[in-house]
């Protein structure tokens, strides 16, 4: 059981915008803005798409968004491509142990 | 930057796991930095170990800690992980990353499959 809850799966058409879930608790999300989230392809290591909750590395697409209300952070990836179908992660902060957690991640499926 | 982890790839139920993470293209001596282990479960998610900065001050998971130890060489530019009584459910995919002081992890190694031998 993973400590931030995510979708198992979501799914959309090449060009859709999908937005995949991550709900924690007041311990992490809904206390700290340090929430990333990561994109993983199968046999490959996973890769930081988002950190801080919004704010996007060099080099990755503007197409890939986040925001946080509460204990819930998102990702929103916009103007779906077939490079996207991946497993994605997110990850937070928790101040309690001064550790951080993941969730289950969610199998994006670009159909 | 790139992270290399290496190590063995089976393990002897109850023994130590041993593994080095060899940093190139930076100094991991920098204080921006904390080189972080992280480990994925078969078919699951992703599970935060613990970090080390370069001074040796080390935060361990606190599912993990009883069994964990980190170290780090900065001669060498490598930092380690031990993980004692290993057991099947430590097999694992094991990842060496970078993290900042986003609290994000941008940079990781290539992954490193762990198994228990029969």
């Amino acid at each position: 059981q993973s400590a931030l809850t995510q979708p198992a799966s979501v799914s959309g058409s090449p060009g859709q915008s999908i937005t995949i879930s991550c709900t924690g608790t007041s311990s992490n999300v809904g206390s700290y803005n340090f929430v990333s989230w990561y994109q993983q392809h199968p046999g490959n290591a996973p890769k930081l798409m988002i950190y801080e909750v919004t704010k996007r590395p060099s080099g990755v697409s503007s197409r890939f968004s986040g925001s946080k209300s509460g204990k819930t952070a998102s990702l929103t990836i916009s103007g779906l491509q077939a490079e996207d179908e991946a497993y994605y992660y997110c990850c937070s902060f928790e101040g309690r142990g001064t550790s951080w957690v993941f969730g289950g991640g969610t199998k994006l499926t670009v159909l | 930057v790139q992270l290399q982890e290496s190590g063995p790839g089976l393990v002897t139920p109850s023994q130590t796991l041993s593994l080095t993470c060899t940093v190139s293209g930076d100094s991991i001596s920098s204080g921006d930095y904390y080189w972080t282990w992280i480990r994925q479960l078969p078919g699951k998610g992703l599970e935060w170990i613990g970090y080390i900065f370069y001074t040796g001050t080390t935060y361990y998971s606190p599912s993990l800690k009883s069994r964990i130890t980190l170290s780090i060489d900065t001669s060498t530019h490598q930092f380690s992980l031990d993980l004692s009584a290993f057991t099947a459910a430590d097999t694992a995919i094991y990842y060496c990353a970078r993290g900042s002081v986003t609290a994000a992890f941008d940079i990781w190694g290539q992954g490193t499959l762990v198994t228990v031998s029969s």
